[in-house]
């Protein structure tokens, strides 16, 4: 089993949609999380931490639950502009262990 | 230009060569990566920095080497190619100091092994 698990994807959504992605980690020690975004075959860009009380950045809405250790994305009003895969992270001493990313694809 | 470099930016190359990846940062970060990218498994840490003088292994770093040459140069080496390690490489840089765990990446490094 990875040590950070994301929804299967490709995820297949009309504009204007709302799209939740899911991410798990099974390392309790754990220390920060994040979402990247990466467009076809160019380099991961950071999208947002991941915040124990949550956070919002425009459309988007990032949750962690230390307890259950899972951690997601929000995404509203989706545009085409948001196809993309996205990858959960998490922060272990210092090294980022990736999710294997969800394809985000959005539709006219 | 970028603060994250990576060289060559595609290689086609034979079984068996020794091949090296090259990756500087002007970012002035203390610590440096390396991932390889394949379709489906997303990006798996190979080897990692946290200064000069100390090299880490990661999930899959059999078959790798690296050398950390001085805070700004990071080399990813493989000694005797194979196909399966035909992949995207993406070398990535962090800021202790932040202590975010934002990486910054370069924009990769194609390897094609016949």
């Amino acid at each position: 089993r990875k040590e950070v698990e994301q929804d299967p994807g490709p995820f297949n959504v009309p504009e204007g949609a709302t799209v939740a992605f899911n991410c798990t980690y099974s390392n309790s020690a754990s220390q920060s999380f994040f979402w990247y975004r990466q467009d076809c075959r160019k380099e991961p860009k950071l999208l947002m931490s991941v915040y124990s009380s949550g956070n919002e950045d425009g459309r988007f809405t990032a949750q962690l639950n230390r307890a259950s250790q899972y951690i997601s994305l929000l995404i509203r009003d989706s545009k085409l502009s948001d196809s993309a895969t996205y990858l959960c992270a998490v922060n272990r001493e210092g090294k980022l262990i990736f999710g294997q990313g969800t394809e985000l694809s959005v539709k006219p | 230009d970028a603060d994250v470099t990576q060289t060559p930016r595609n290689r086609i190359t034979k079984t068996g060569k020794r091949i090296m990846l090259e990756c500087s940062q002007t970012k002035g970060h203390d610590r440096m990566y390396w991932y390889r990218q394949d379709p489906g498994l997303g990006l798996r840490l190979i080897y990692y920095s946290f200064d000069v003088k100390d090299i880490n292994k990661g999930e899959i770093s059999d078959g790798y080497s690296v050398s950390r040459q001085a805070q700004a140069k990071f080399s990813l080496s493989l000694e005797s190619a194979i196909p399966n390690q035909t992949a995207l490489y993406f070398c990535a840089t962090s800021d202790l100091s932040r202590g975010t765990g934002e990486l910054f990446f370069g924009e990769g490094s194609r390897l094609t092994v016949l």
